[in-house]
């Protein structure tokens, strides 16, 4: 059984372009979230998606947004990318949002110069 | 508030040691998980374990255990015999019921070394 997918594993971004981070959850899971970790500030949960529903966010500015389509496949985009943007985004799926055991992709390395 | 306490930021242990990673949280919610993840240098979070707040038992798999103590709140990891293919970053994380429970939140991490 696959696990979650990530694409792209690694990019380069110049300050103020945007980028799209894809996420495929593991088959059957219909919850996506996703989190930031970067050395100061670590795990961060960023939002999470069900039925193609924002059902949370966390506390992070507008340029971070993301979306879920029919086949619960996610994406999230980072808008006018600063410096600070730099991080590892993970994405991670669950069967349900109702405590089922989350699991997480590899990750995206994010690095914007 | 919720948050989750990894006091160890490093351990650095000899192969064949046992070692035991403490895990402090805070919640108001009476219906909560808590998990641990292993991260090692690649940056996939590898799930461990998960418990529910109703469920106070602890748990052995293999090398490792784990000791869930809702009078003290705390979730610890012991891994026993460690082996150097341990070393990675371990994390605890809390979900809860008024979080919607995907909202993990987690602790710094400690980093676990194993040397041969």
């Amino acid at each position: 059984k696959a696990g979650v997918t990530q694409t792209p594993r690694y990019l380069i971004k110049t300050r103020g372009q945007q980028v799209t981070l894809s996420c495929s959850p593991i088959s059957g899971h219909r919850s996506v979230s996703w989190y930031q970790q970067t050395p100061g500030q670590g795990l961060q949960f960023l939002f999470e998606y069900f039925s193609e529903t924002q059902r949370n966010k966390g506390n992070f500015p507008g340029r971070f947004s993301g979306r879920q389509f029919s086949n619960s496949r996610s994406e999230m985009n980072v808008s006018t990318l600063e410096l600070g943007d730099s991080a590892l985004y993970l994405c991670a799926s669950s069967l349900l949002p109702s405590g089922n055991t989350i699991y997480f992709g590899e990750g995206s390395w994010l690095t914007v110069v | 508030a919720q948050k989750v306490t990894q006091a160890q930021t490093e351990i650095s242990v000899v192969e064949k040691e046992d070692v035991t990673l403490d895990c402090v949280y805070e919640t108001r919610d009476t219906t909560y998980y808590l998990f641990w993840y292993k991260q090692p240098p690649s940056g996939e979070l590898v799930f461990l374990i998960r418990r529910n707040s109703f469920d106070e038992q602890n748990e052995i798999s293999g090398r490792y255990s784990w000791n869930f103590q809702k009078s003290t709140s705390s979730f610890n990891f012991t891994i026993t015999a460690s082996q150097v293919v341990d070393s990675a970053v371990y994390f605890c994380a809390l979900s809860e019921e008024a979080g919607g429970y995907n909202k993990l939140i987690f602790g710094a991490g400690t980093r676990l070394a194993v040397h041969p």
